[in-house]
């Protein structure tokens, strides 16, 4: 079975610090996929990043970079200067490679972690 | 593109009465469309995955006569929370897929819908 843990439930930083959100996963597929969502006090989820197993690369993208690392586990998320903007809760999710209907890999989310970013 | 759309936005119902929410993929046909929900402060849980044309396939616990869906065309699912009650207030989202086989298919997610049952 696939789990994602999110351990940090809160954050707050003053605007301009650099943040990371920890996500550590379990599973038994070697093949999946790694997810970060934002989700503002809309509601709405807004897609970050999806990784797949066989590419440990990090990314970088703007403020946001993301850190890969298959032996521990681990898909951490880094926003460096952060922004009022950028308070919402940050999801991160798994994918197996087991499929529910037609190349369709359900989500499993973390618990989620909010960001508090203080002027 | 890869827009989904969720209505209502809002609902607001009394206890016991049914309620119905749409999810529209409005640009590409979604052959497998899922259904997540939502409490306050918490995470997303998978309640079922709809694949058009069949019966939704409902994750352990979730009461199939409870919340049925319907996936009756390529671009349209349905959830319809029946006989509601207060402890079904939460935050729905879907979220669809085109599903090409033997390919991983990003999930498109819909904004939401927040039912509160009186």
């Amino acid at each position: 079975a696939q789990k994602v843990t999110q351990a940090q439930t809160e954050i707050s930083v003053v605007e301009k610090e650099d943040v990371t959100l920890d996500c550590v996963y379990e599973t038994r597929d070697t093949t999946y996929y790694l997810f970060w969502y934002k989700q503002p006090p809309s509601g709405e989820l807004v897609f970050l990043i999806r990784r797949n197993s066989f590419d440990e690369q990090n990314e970088i993208s703007g403020r946001y970079s993301w850190n890969f690392q298959k032996s521990t586990s681990s898909f951490n998320f880094t926003i460096t200067a952060s922004q009022v903007v950028d308070s919402a809760v940050y999801f991160c999710a798994l994918s197996e490679a087991s499929y529910s209907g037609a190349g369709s890999y359900q989500l499993t989310f973390g618990k989620g972690t909010k960001l508090s970013v203080i002027p | 593109g890869a827009v989904v759309s969720q209505h209502p936005s809002r609902v607001i119902c009394k206890s016991g009465t049914s309620v119905k929410i749409e999810c529209r993929s409005l640009d590409f046909q979604a052959t497998t469309m899922f259904w997540y929900r939502q409490f306050p402060k918490k995470s997303l849980m998978l309640m079922a995955t709809s694949n058009e044309g069949s019966k939704a396939t409902y994750e352990q616990g979730v009461e199939k006569d409870k919340f049925l869906i319907n996936h009756a065309s390529l671009t349209l699912s349905t959830l319809t929370v029946t006989s509601a009650h207060p402890e079904d207030s939460s935050f729905y989202i879907c979220s669809a897929t085109t599903g090409t086989s033997g390919t991983y298919n990003e999930q498109f997610f819909g904004p939401g819908t927040r039912l509160t049952v009186l």
